[in-house]
């Protein structure tokens, strides 16, 4: 069955790095898209970033565009969050998510990030 | 910046209808944003009810359905259940790589 599993997160200081790891089991990966979707804590989801199946195409959210990098292995069924200058409003529960076609079919249980000093 | 909007809570009566809509701050939504709706419960990473607008995902129930109402994107519940009590969001398709969820949606059975 199909199964994403993230890890990485933890608590960063304001301004720090982390990188978030999701690996993917259950289906052939690399004919996927696919997401980061996050959810601050009692807020609602908000989506993250995209990549294409093979990496080509990059998008991002405005709240994380030019402070996120999304990226994929697919020789290893991973795909990784880069997040770098953080902010206490990035403080959230990062889901990856799987795309087929126009929506989101399977989503990992979710790794917390928190930014604090 | 566009917005999608939803309802920030609603309330059913066990056994009864309801209807959560999805909606843009400009504009309507057509089938060509690819509505798709989620439920979400406490603690829990999100479900798909509903996807292309109107196609229930496997498993989930023909109470609920999915449909364009005016210039909304809608989820209807019908024969509300106790176990139906959860967050509610839909999401949008942009064009350019670019998805946007609403705020979401409280839904109350009592």
């Amino acid at each position: 069955q199909v199964q994403l599993v993230e890890s990485g997160g933890g608590v960063v200081q304001p301004g720090g790095s982390l990188r978030l790891s999701c690996a993917a089991s259950g289906f052939n990966f690399g004919s996927y898209d696919m997401h980061w979707v996050r959810q601050a804590p009692g807020k609602g989801l908000e989506w993250v970033a995209f990549i294409r199946y093979d990496g080509s195409k990059k998008y991002y959210g405005d709240s994380v565009k030019g402070r996120f990098t999304i990226s994929r292995d697919n020789s290893k069924n991973m795909q990784y969050l880069h997040m770098n200058s953080l902010r206490a409003e990035d403080t959230a529960v990062y889901y990856c998510v799987r795309l087929k076609g126009y929506y989101f079919d399977h989503w990992g249980q979710g790794a917390l990030v928190t930014v604090s000093s | 910046q566009t917005v999608v909007t939803q309802e920030p809570s609603f309330s059913v009566s066990p056994g009864g209808t309801v209807t959560l809509t999805c909606g843009l701050s400009s504009g309507s939504v057509s089938t060509s944003y690819f509505p798709s709706w989620y439920q979400q419960t406490p603690g829990q990473p999100p479900r798909t009810l509903i996807s292309y607008t109107d196609t229930r995902s496997s498993g989930v129930p023909d109470r609920f359905s999915g449909s364009i109402l005016g210039n909304k994107a809608a989820l209807t519940i019908t024969g509300a259940q106790a176990g139906d009590e959860a967050d509610y969001y839909c999401v949008l398709y942009m064009g350019s790589g670019i998805w946007v969820f609403g705020g979401g949606t409280k839904l109350t059975v009592l």
